[in-house]
């Protein structure tokens, strides 16, 4: 398996511009998770699905942001309109539930926003 | 919410050393795991560790579940070893970690 699959890798953009990640995760797996990495509040969870359907968006920051999975293998998150303190590298994982033992945790390679 | 603790913040060790790190919770938890994040900022799995003991290599973990503490050893370190650790926590069952803020590990040759 190529492991959870995020792009691009890097993204810069324009404060008010629209921006949209993606990630495909690990076939099989029936969790995906978001997470934003900053160096003053360290890793965050935005939100998470579990076959698809969001469970807890709790974390997302606000209304600019929205998460999506219209399928099994595939997600998104976008930013609408991006701020520069959206400035971040943003995670995608996924894992497998309902066994006991390693949960097959993987992150992908992370996506590094900038916002100018 | 959960509070996760993980100490030291910083270390800085001689290739061949041995080292331990330290993550506390303030709250019983079902799902305790470590991470690696390298220099280049990938997240590593290491062990998935609500309790008992593990061992990988050069690497164990060690989950004290009724004081709410866990440990990582890692032995004869190497440079390849360097990166943050982080200690990530779940009560809900549902995988849903919640990280510490991580040791920030350098391995000098």
């Amino acid at each position: 398996d190529a492991g959870v699959i995020q792009s691009p890798r890097h993204e810069v953009t324009e404060m008010g511009q629209e921006v949209t990640l993606r990630c495909k995760p690990i076939s099989g797996h029936d969790y995906l998770f978001w997470y934003r990495q900053t160096m003053m509040r360290g890793l965050e969870l935005l939100i998470y699905f579990n076959n698809n359907v969001p469970i807890d968006d709790s974390g997302m920051p606000e209304d600019r942001f929205s998460a999506k999975m219209p399928n099994a293998s595939f997600s998104t998150l976008k930013i609408q309109p991006s701020e520069p303190r959206d400035s971040a590298v943003y995670f995608c994982a996924s894992s497998l539930a309902g066994q006991r033992g390693d949960y097959g945790y993987t992150f992908g390679s992370g996506t590094r926003l900038t916002v100018v | 919410g959960i509070q996760v603790e993980q100490s030291p913040p910083d270390l800085i060790l001689q290739e061949g050393a041995n080292s331990t790190l330290r993550c506390n919770f303030s709250d019983s938890v079902n799902n305790l795991q470590w991470f690696h994040q390298n220099p280049w900022g990938q997240l590593i799995n290491l062990f998935y560790i609500p309790s008992g003991t593990k061992q990988n290599g050069r690497l164990s973990a060690t989950t004290v579940a009724t004081e709410r503490y866990s440990l990582l050893y890692i032995s004869s370190s190497q440079t390849t070893d360097s990166g943050v650790y982080f200690c990530a926590v779940d009560r809900t069952g549902a995988n849903n970690l919640f990280f510490g803020t991580g040791t920030r590990l350098t391995v000098i040759p």
